[in-house]
């Protein structure tokens, strides 16, 4: 079973500012298979990017993700208020199909 | 507009039963995987069940193998749950998603339409 590692666990920034994401995998991922998500409290979680690096739609374009192998990263240019939330990112696998990893708060400082 | 919407969630007691439905609107439902992922309180997701578009393969997460199934009805546009011997660790809110698709030639896989969710609670 591959296991996604999300850092850092928070990260404290002010609007304007740009935010950068890690995420880890025990094994090397197929960029296919890598996607990320949004969640805000009491709403379901939002997708932003598959395939490492493809925005989904409707997504802005501070919005971008990159990566390869076990290393991926999101990056959100420039804060906006509404970009504080939860972030995910995602694996599809044999066993079991999907893993999450344990997400990156973003908080305004 | 394409929709997800989620019912039959409640207060159950543990060993109980429940069952989960999911109304789909607004896009080809039999062309799709569909999806589970439920979110403990406080806590991050994680994946529950998923099944192919014909009904024909089923995958769930090793805890709920042999107490959970996942159905559809592909002429009714619609999802279910069937959810047994649940557990307080079972305590979570359920989100139904659609699941992986084509983009530019290519296949990618992960849940871009999801419901508002339904909550299960187990407990005595």
């Amino acid at each position: 079973e591959i296991v996604l590692t999300q850092s850092p666990g928070t990260l404290s920034l002010s609007p304007g500012e740009r935010a950068t994401l890690s995420c880890r995998a025990s094994q090397s991922v197929s960029s296919s298979y890598l996607a990320w998500y949004q969640q805000k409290p009491g709403q379901a979680p939002r997708l932003l990017i598959y395939g490492a690096s493809n925005r989904a739609t409707g997504i802005p374009d501070r919005f971008s993700g990159s990566g390869s192998g076990t290393d991926f990263t999101l990056t959100i240019s420039r804060l906006e208020p509404e970009d504080f939330a939860v972030y995910y990112c995602q694996q599809y696998g044999s066993s079991p199909r999907f893993t999450f990893g344990p997400g990156t708060k973003v908080d305004i400082k | 507009e394409v929709q997800l919407v989620e019912s039959g969630g409640g207060l159950v007691q543990p060993g109980g039963s429940l069952r989960l439905s999911c109304a789909a609107s607004g896009f080809t439902f039999n062309t799709y995987w569909m999806s589970w992922v439920r979110q403990a309180p406080g806590k991050g997701l994680e994946w529950v069940a998923s099944i192919k578009q014909d009904g024909s393969e089923k995958y769930y997460v090793d805890s709920v193998k042999g107490r959970f199934t996942v159905s559809r009805d592909n002429a009714k546009n619609s999802l279910d749950l069937q959810m047994e011997s649940l557990r307080a660790e079972d305590t979570a809110v359920y989100y139904c998603a659609r699941d992986s698709g084509w983009n530019a030639g290519s296949y990618y896989y992960y849940m871009d339409v999801w419901g508002k969710g339904t909550t299960v609670t187990v407990s005595s």
